[in-house]
């Protein structure tokens, strides 16, 4: 299997343009995961999906992060406007999830976003 | 709510030094126990789990044991090596949320 697969691997734009993350989980997960990694802040969990619907956004910063799901294989999370504060290491990760028993998590390399 | 307590880094040992990094949890319900580990430029990959008060989980030498009673899951490993350079995180999951709840990370740094 190869893994959850993230693109791009590094973005650099600039402040106030478009930004998408995409994310392909591991074939036959059924939850996904955003998540956010800075120096200041560590990891932070931003949304997470099961079955393709999401479940929990409490994480998701303003409303100016959105993410969706169309299908099992595809996640991509958007942000419009972007800031420099967004500047981050953002990672996917999947899972095969149960409510009975905890399934491992599979993290995606991670997107480096640079916001000048 | 639940909440993971680290020891904060960055941590640097010589090659061959005994390593600990401390995690302490506070958690709303019973919860399983993870590490997992960062290496540069990669995400995350779960080191080793523990489910149950007195359990020890254990990987590539690692271990760490479940204690219910000091609400802690220490991790530990006798003999540490350049390539075990990472940084660790501790985390914890209640049954019936998906979520896992991670420590702030401890950044591990091994000198030949």
């Amino acid at each position: 299997d190869a893994g959850v697969i993230q693109s791009p691997r590094h973005e650099v734009t600039e402040m106030g343009q478009e930004v998408t993350l995409r994310c392909k989980p591991i074939s036959g997960h059924n939850s996904l995961f955003w998540y956010r990694q800075t120096m200041m802040r560590g990891l932070e969990l931003l949304i997470y999906f099961n079955n393709n619907v999401p479940i929990d956004d409490s994480g998701m910063p303003e409303d100016r992060f959105s993410a969706k799901m169309p299908n099992a294989s595809f996640s991509t999370l958007k942000i419009q406007p972007s800031e420099p504060r967004d500047s981050a290491v953002y990672f996917c990760a999947s899972s095969f999830g149960t409510e009975i028993t905890y399934n491992e998590q599979f993290f995606g390399p991670g997107t480096r976003l640079t916001v000048l | 709510g639940n909440s993971v307590t680290q020891m904060e880094g960055p941590v640097t040992l010589s090659e061959e030094a005994f390593l600990t990094i401390n995690c302490t949890y506070t958690a709303t319900g019973y919860p399983s126990l993870f590490w997992y580990v960062q290496y540069p430029g990669e995400g995350l990959q779960l080191l080793l789990k523990a489910t149950k008060a007195d359990d020890k989980g254990s990987n590539k030498g690692f271990e760490a044991t479940y204690r219910k009673e000091t609400t802690s899951f220490h991790l530990e490993k006798g003999s540490v090596q350049v390539s075990d350079s990472a940084v660790y995180f501790c985390a914890l999951y209640v049954f019936g949320n998906e979520k896992l709840t991670f420590g702030t990370g401890t950044r591990l740094t091994i000198i030949p």
